[in-house]
This record gives C-alpha cells, structure tokens and sequence, in this order.
C-alpha cells in the first residue's frame, strides 16, 4: 500500500514568512513527486515538481526531496494572503498520482 | 490554449439511479486519469487511460463504476445505482503521455450530490 502523508494543518504564518509543507512517502522507489495547490471549490493546480535529490527553486517556492529519508517539501517565501489554499503533495507512479490530505496554509495579513 | 473540461459542474441525483460524467482532455494529450474527492478529503485515484493500452482500473470502488475512452479523446465516467457515498467532486485530469513523470492538468470536476 502505497502511503502519502501530510499534517493537515492548518499552518497559520504572518504575511512575508516563510511557510514550510512536509510530505511523507512510504515507497522508497517513487520516482516523482509534485506539489498541487488547490483553493477551496477549485480544482487542483501545479506548483511544482521535483525528481532529484536536493532543491528546486521556482520563484518564491522551493521544493525539497530527501529520498533517502523519503520525504519532500515545499518552502514558500515572502508568504501572501494570496497563498492561503491548501496544498497537495502526490507521488507518481505508471499511471497515476498517490495524494496526500493536504495542509490548510493560512497566511495572515 | 483549452484546458480540460468536464460536465456537468453539477450533478444532483437520487439514490439508485444511473449517471454519467463527461471529460474532454487537453488536446495531444495521450493519457486521460479519473481522481474522486470526497468532502475534507484528498484525491483517490479511480482509472487511467494511457493511449490504446488497456486502462487500469485499480481504482475503480466498486463495480458500479466504469469509464470508457473513445477515440483516445473524451472519456465518461459511469456510476450506475448510484450510492449516497458516492457524493464527492470527480475530476479528470489529462497528461501528454505517462512515464511516471508527466504533469497532470486538473479539469474543473463535476460536483455529485446523490441524495
């Protein structure tokens, strides 16, 4: 059984912090992993995605992947109010994406 | 450029009747996924279709559920005998192909309501 995990939250942060979102994976061989955000009533939207050990920067986001300690996260920086969504971690695998619940962001202005 | 569509947005229903969900995927788009998400709950993974291969269907509940791709474009999904658990937003979402690594674009999904 292939597991995502992540605290639901909600993180609450003050406007222009840096929020941190945590994921779990249970299958060492998972190969890709991404980041949806998704505001309530929405359908889910890429932020990002992230294959190798290490950091990516896009913009004010950064996703992290340890696959040796199996989890991924995504940094926001400089958060905005515009941020406050909740934010979908998903492991790929042939044929189809394993999500985690999600974790409510709040920023705060 | 489109996005993917679906329809209906809205479906409100009776208990124990049949229903049928519409997708139209990006076009060039060879693979073509089928998620649920129920209220407070993350994306479970129902079908997928990847070209003319033969979908998988790991994911499908119950055998009330079935989903069909014609022309390796539009895709329905089929509820039949409609269940009040299976109340959730159904979205379709679309890949150029699937090698572990695409992105998957979301279409808006159809919210059912069976009461």
């Amino acid at each position: 059984q292939k597991e995502v995990e992540q605290n639901s939250g909600p993180l609450s942060v003050p406007e222009g912090a840096i929020a941190s979102l945590n994921c779990t994976y249970s299958d060492r061989g998972s190969q890709s992993f991404f980041w949806y955000r998704q505001y309530s009533g929405k359908s889910p939207e890429l932020i990002m995605f992230i294959y190798s050990n290490g950091d990516k920067e896009d913009g004010r986001f950064t996703a992290q992947l340890n696959k040796a300690s199996q989890y991924v996260s995504l940094l926001i920086r400089d958060s905005q109010p515009s941020d406050s969504a909740t934010y979908l971690c998903a492991v790929g695998y042939t044929g189809k994406l394993i999500f985690g619940q999600g974790t409510t962001l709040q920023v705060k202005p | 450029g489109a996005g993917v569509s679906q329809s209906p947005s809205n479906k409100v229903t009776e208990k124990g009747k049949d229903v049928e969900l519409r997708c139209d995927p990006i076009s060039g788009h060879t693979a073509l996924y089928w998620y649920r998400q129920s209220l407070g709950q993350g994306l479970e993974f129902l079908i997928y279709f990847q070209g003319n291969s033969a979908p998988d269907k790991s994911g499908l509940p119950s055998d009330r559920f079935s989903a069909e791709r014609t022309g390796g474009s539009v895709s329905t999904l089929t509820i039949q005998r409609t269940q009040q658990e299976d109340s959730a937003v159904y979205l379709c979402a679309s890949s150029l192909q699937w090698t572990g690594t695409d992105t998957q674009y979301f279409g808006p999904g159809t919210r059912l309501t069976v009461l």
